[in-house]
């Protein structure tokens, strides 16, 4: 069964320092989504991509936070200077168009420790 | 704003019995529901949805409750099962995003004991 990969799976880092996650969505699948989940909250939208396109970053902290989809296969998000406040599980998803269908399908996550 | 809230943080049920998760949302532009369940260390995997043009749709053990007076869903599974621990989270999609944009609740945390 076809999946999102991401890596790394966890990262720590020191506040200051700059960090990178990438996500590789299911083949054929023309929206990528990066979200954001701090513990004891459910996910929230970071930046959609249909293909290469940014269609959605409204809630992405743009002073720090970058997304590119420069092929429009796989995506990085990166965050550069990190702060405490960044630690959060960073989940990417793909999904289709299928009718009436919505399903996103998420990747296992990258867990980020900012120290 | 706290669009879509899932008021209970934590159910505990006995195996065999059912459990019944709930959602509330407060925009009714929202047009489709969606349920995951995330374990832990894992991203979330989609469950069951059913579209604001129904009110109950069902796939084995799991059925969604859509209630669009009381803008309210809900999530039955049974009977309940050991691996059914988890967190659960609903989702909305619609409202004034016609991008597909899901907005999540907090997640309820389901224990099922043997």
């Amino acid at each position: 069964e076809a999946e999102v990969a991401q890596s790394p799976r966890y990262k720590i880092t020191e506040k200051s320092q700059a960090v990178a996650f990438w996500c590789d969505p299911i083949s054929g699948h023309a929206t990528l989504y990066w979200y954001r989940q701090i513990l004891g909250q459910g996910p929230e939208l970071l930046v959609q991509f249909q293909d290469e396109s940014v269609v959605d970053d409204s809630q992405l902290p743009k002073d720090r936070f970058s997304a590119e989809r420069l092929k429009g296969v796989d995506s990085t998000l990166k965050i550069q200077p990190a702060e405490l406040g960044d630690s959060a599980m960073y989940l990417c998803a793909s999904s289709e168009w299928t009718g009436r269908s919505y399903e996103q399908y998420f990747g296992p996550g990258t867990r980020l420790t900012v120290t | 704003d706290q669009q879509v809230k899932q008021n209970s943080p934590s159910l505990s049920v006995q195996e065999g019995r059912i459990s019944i998760l709930n959602c509330d949302y407060t925009n009714s532009m929202f047009d489709y529901f969606l349920w995951y369940k995330k374990y832990p260390a894992e991203g979330p995997t989609f469950l069951i949805s059913i579209s604001s043009i129904k009110d109950k749709n069902e796939d084995g053990r799991f059925t969604v409750f859509l209630n669009k007076s009381a803008k309210h869903l809900s999530l039955h599974i049974v009977p309940s099962q050991p691996g059914d621990s988890a967190v659960y989270f609903c989702a909305a999609r619609g409202g004034s995003s016609n991008t597909g944009k899901l907005i999540f609740g907090q997640g309820t945390t389901l224990q099922v004991k043997p």
